[in-house]
């Protein structure tokens, strides 16, 4: 079964720390990931899509990388504007749809 | 370019009833799909439409059916609602052949009472 789980759950940093988050996977085969920021209340907002091993993406201060069972975003000397909660996805090459399968998500808060 | 637009932004129903909820995607987009995402969690995967043709069902029971019209604008049909059923109801479209992600609208928060 094609799986996404996320850590942590929630990550508290002062602003300027930078830190990673983890996205590990488990799919007989990617068609892409993606990574998204989701303010409360909101839509998911697009941030990435990584498609094969050993890809990076970046954009200001976030950071997407990909390897065969993992990815990770990384930001670096973050402000209190990044918080959110951030989303990682993949579609499984596998099936003809387009699904997004969807882990928990972490929830991060960068204090001031 | 207008993003996806979704309606209402709010909405509340109580046990039994039968709920539609509208979509229009980003104009020359043809694919839509519909997701649940109920506090805590992640968006789950109910429905995937292209062209006016189901092209992918999520593990939602039959109460949940969707349709795309000629405009590629989407509704989202509940029947018999469900207090489970509460939650934020997100439709995300796709441009095809312009790489494989999706863009969401902002939301139809349903509450069932």
């Amino acid at each position: 079964e094609d799986q996404v789980t996320q850590s942590p759950e929630a990550l508290r940093l002062q602003e300027g720390e930078s830190s990673s988050l983890n996205c590990s996977y488990t799919v007989s085969g990617l068609r892409g990931l993606f990574w998204y920021r989701q303010d409360p209340g909101k839509g998911p907002e697009f941030l990435f899509t990584l498609y094969s091993a050993g890809e990076e993406k970046e954009k200001e201060r976030l950071k997407a990388t990909l390897t065969k069972k993992e990815s990770f975003l990384h930001i670096t000397a973050p402000k209190p504007e990044d918080s959110a909660t951030y989303l990682c996805a993949l579609t499984p090459s596998q099936g003809g749809s387009e699904k997004l399968v969807f882990g928990k998500g972490t929830k991060l808060t960068v204090n001031p | 370019d207008a993003g996806v637009t979704q309606s209402p932004t709010h909405l509340i129903k109580t046990r039994g009833q039968h709920v539609t909820l509208r979509c229009s995607p980003i104009s020359g987009h043809k694919s839509v799909s519909w997701y649940q995402q109920v506090l805590g969690q992640g968006p789950q995967f109910i429905f995937q439409y292209y062209e006016k043709e189901e092209r992918g069902r999520g593990n939602f029971p039959d109460r949940f059916s969707a349709r795309q019209f000629p405009n590629y604008s989407s509704e989202l049909n509940v029947n018999a609602l469900l207090l489970g059923d509460s939650a934020l109801y997100l439709c995300a479209s796709r441009r095809l052949f312009s790489g494989n992600e999706q863009f969401f609208g902002p939301g139809t928060r349903l509450t069932v009472l």
